[in-house]
C-alpha cells in the first residue's frame, strides 16, 4: 500500500497565528495532490489540490516538492472556524482514480 | 443538486445479522466507493465502482459485498456483521475525466456498531 505520512498533531494555535502541516507520500508516480479538511462528526471535503509546484487560495497556500516526495499546507491568520481535521490525499497514480488518505492532522484554533 | 446522500445514517447490529448500506448520487458521476474511516487508521477503501455494473476490491474487501446496477446508486452489504466492522463508513464519488481532476465528494457517514 503507498504510504501517506503526516504530522501527528493535535496542533493548538491561537487565532491569528500562522500554522503549517506537513505530509511525506511514498508514490513517485503521483502527480496531483489534495488536502481535504474533515469537521468533527462530517465527512472529508475537498480544500484545494496542488499539481504543480504550489497553490494558493486566500489564507491558504499549499507547497509541493517533487524531488522530497513533500506537500505542506500553510494556513495564515488562523480562525476558529479553521478547527478541523486536515487530510494529506495522494493519488495511487498518475491520472488514478484511487486515493490514499493520510491519518489526518487535527487543528484547534483557541481564542 | 442533493449530492451524494447515505442511507441509513446510523445503525446497530448484533453479530452475524446482515444489513445493507445505501449510497447514491445525483451528479452522473462514474466512479463511486464505499470508505471506512477507524480511529486513528484513516480513511481506508473497501470496494468501488468504476461504472454501472462494474465493481472491484480496495484495500479491506473482507466481510463486504457490493453491487452497482444503476450508475447512481452503490450498495454496500455486511453479510454476518462482526465486531471489527463497528465504524464509520462513508460513500464517495468522482466524475471520470482528467479535467476534472480526482476530486471525490463524500456522502454524510453511516455510524455502524457491531456488538
Amino acid at each position: 500500500r503507498k504510504e501517506v505520512e503526516q504530522d501527528p498533531g493535535p496542533f493548538n494555535v491561537p487565532e491569528g497565528a500562522t500554522v503549517a502541516f506537513n505530509c511525506t507520500y511514498s508514490n513517485s508516480a503521483s502527480q496531483s495532490f489534495f488536502w481535504y479538511r474533515q469537521d468533527c462528526r462530517k465527512e472529508p471535503k475537498l480544500l484545494m489540490s496542488v499539481y504543480s509546484s504550489g497553490n494558493e487560495d486566500g489564507r491558504f497556500t499549499a507547497q509541493l516538492n517533487r524531488a522530497s516526495q513533500y506537500i505542506s499546507l500553510l494556513i495564515r491568520d488562523s480562525k476558529l472556524s479553521d478547527s478541523a481535521t486536515y487530510l494529506c490525499v495522494v493519488p495511487e497514480g498518475a491520472g488514478s482514480y484511487q486515493l490514499t488518505f493520510g491519518k489526518g492532522t487535527k487543528l484547534s484554533v483557541i481564542p | 443538486n442533493a449530492g451524494v446522500t447515505q442511507t441509513p445514517k446510523f445503525r446497530v447490529l448484533k453479530t452475524g445479522q446482515s444489513m445493507t448500506l445505501l449510497c447514491a448520487q445525483d451528479m452522473n458521476h462514474e466512479y463511486m466507493y464505499w470508505y471506512r474511516q477507524d480511529p486513528g487508521m484513516g480513511l481506508r477503501l473497501i470496494h468501488y465502482s468504476v461504472g454501472e455494473g462494474t465493481t472491484a476490491k480496495g484495500e479491506v474487501p473482507d466481510g463486504y459485498n457490493v453491487s452497482r446496477l444503476k450508475k447512481q446508486n452503490f450498495l454496500l452489504g455486511l453479510e454476518s456483521a462482526a465486531p471489527s466492522q463497528t465504524s464509520v463508513y462513508f460513500c464517495a464519488s468522482s466524475y471520470f475525466g482528467l479535467a476534472k481532476g480526482n476530486e471525490q465528494f463524500f456522502g454524510p457517514g453511516t455510524r455502524l456498531t457491531v456488538l
